[in-house]
């Protein structure tokens, strides 16, 4: 069981809005580490999708967006495009367990 | 282009001995932390430890402590992740990562090296 919990699936149908949230506690993202997400398509190498909460790397569309709130973060992802469809992973710190953590992951279906 | 090349996938029996490596470039190697990343089958992303190419400070997941040994070699800008004795349970996809500390992101990726274990 994963440290940071993010539900299993999500799906929509092509210019949607979606969201993807990651829950975890007063050791890691309450406790006020970054929280980063990146998008994993089966047989390549994950990618950077948003980084300290919000921030986009350079060539990451405005359509992905991220947030965080308490102990939970969010990622959006609206105008939904069929190339979307991956697994979202979000990662950060735990203090208690002295290192990054990452969430279970969520695959996103485009419908 | 900064980028981190992985070696090649790799096929072993339980038991045997292992030393896969990443290579980076397009970048000052010594001033950034590798991480490593294990996707088991089907499974979600794992973090397994991270070195500082610079000195070698290490630390691992808990979860990894004593099982793998990462390591490094500045002069040729590699990072090396190492298993003494082999378990089925090692098959998996390792991911090495560039990142500027231990709480950060990691924004570039190696490819990942296959890791099949089977007697």
């Amino acid at each position: 069981q994963s440290v940071l919990t993010q539900p299993p699936s999500v799906s929509g149908a092509p210019g949607q809005r979606v969201t993807i949230s990651c829950t975890g506690s007063s050791s890691n993202i309450g406790a006020g580490f970054d929280v980063h997400w990146y998008q994993h398509l089966p047989g390549t190498a994950p990618k950077l999708l948003i980084y300290g909460h919000s921030d986009r790397p350079s060539g990451v569309p405005d359509r992905f967006s991220g947030s965080k709130s308490g102990t939970s973060a969010s990622l959006a992802i609206t105008g939904l495009q069929a190339e979307d469809e991956a697994d979202y992973y979000c990662q950060s710190y735990d203090s208690s367990l002295t290192g990054v953590v990452f969430g279970g992951g969520t695959k996103l279906t485009v419908l | 282009e900064v980028q981190l090349v992985q070696s090649g996938a790799e096929v072993k029996k339980p038991g045997e001995s292992l030393k896969i490596s990443c290579k980076g470039s397009g970048y000052r190697f010594t001033t950034y932390w590798i991480g490593w990343v294990r996707q088991m089958p089907g499974k979600d992303l794992q973090w397994m430890g991270i070195i500082y190419p610079g000195d070698s400070d290490t630390r691992y997941s808990p979860s990894f402590q004593g099982q793998v040994t990462i390591s490094a070699d500045k002069s040729i800008s590699t990072a090396y992740l190492q298993w003494s004795s082999l378990k089925a349970s090692d098959t998996a996809i390792y991911y090495c990562a560039r990142s500027a500390g231990v709480y950060y992101y990691m924004d570039v990726w190696g490819k990942g090296t296959t890791v099949t274990v089977s007697s």
